[in-house]
């Protein structure tokens, strides 16, 4: 059964910082992995999308790589701002399901 | 603008009560999922539809229900049976793509907590 993994569940980090968030998977028959981003109280907000084809998707300040062989998938936010505060969560797909982490609590200190 | 609507944004249930959470959407999409998320846990998929008048059971369905009469709306009753209840339900719709490239869209969810 696949299962999805965030760590660190939170981070802080002074502003302007570049980071990185990590996601593994057990099962590398995926057909895609994908990002989003939850504010407080809020629903979800799809970041990138890379499909199992793909080595990476860029956004803006945001890139996210996927290497499907070692399960694993980052998501790299460049100068970061207080503005990116929010939880980060990925999720795999799998058939017509997403099967997701648990997320990771991003803290950007001023 | 398109998008997804949830109401109410905060709902209370009593012992024994059924409540209905609602779900709209003018996106114009034909699937539609509801997910319960339970703090320091990944959501889970509660039910899922891609067409009107059919769902499917996601892995926490008991003590659920839905309805697709429309392809606007997927409402999910929290039934009685569903003994913990309390939790950040969310509604999410997307287009039927079996190229599998297309996101997830969500709304702002429903807070349900029992008196």
């Amino acid at each position: 059964k696949q299962e999805v993994t965030q760590i660190p569940a939170a981070l802080s980090v002074p502003e302007g910082e570049n980071l990185v968030l990590n996601c593994s998977f057990t099962d590398s028959a995926i057909y895609n992995l994908q990002w989003f981003r939850q504010d407080p109280g809020k629903g979800l907000t799809s970041l990138l999308l890379i499909q199992s084809s793909q080595r990476e998707q860029t956004s803006g300040r945001l890139n996210a790589s996927l290497d499907k062989s070692s399960g694993r998938s980052t998501l790299y936010i460049a100068a970061s701002q207080p503005g990116d505060s929010a939880t980060y969560l990925c999720a795999v797909r799998e058939g017509y399901q997403l099967i997701w982490g648990a997320g990771t609590k991003l803290i950007i200190k001023p | 603008d398109g998008g997804i609507t949830q109401s109410p944004k905060y709902l209370f249930r009593k012992e024994g009560q059924n409540v209905t959470l609602s779900c709209e959407q003018n996106l114009n999409h034909d699937a539609m999922y509801w997910y319960r998320q339970d703090p320091g846990q990944g959501l889970r998929l509660i039910y899922y539809s891609q067409i009107v008048n059919d769902f499917q059971k996601g892995d926490i369905a008991e003590g659920y229900s839905v309805s697709r009469e429309k392809k606007e709306s997927f409402p999910l009753t929290v039934t009685s049976a569903q003994k913990n209840p309390t939790a950040f339900y969310l509604c999410a719709s997307s287009i039927v793509d079996e190229a599998s490239n297309q996101p997830q869209h969500f709304g702002d969810g429903t807070r349900l907590s029992i008196l």
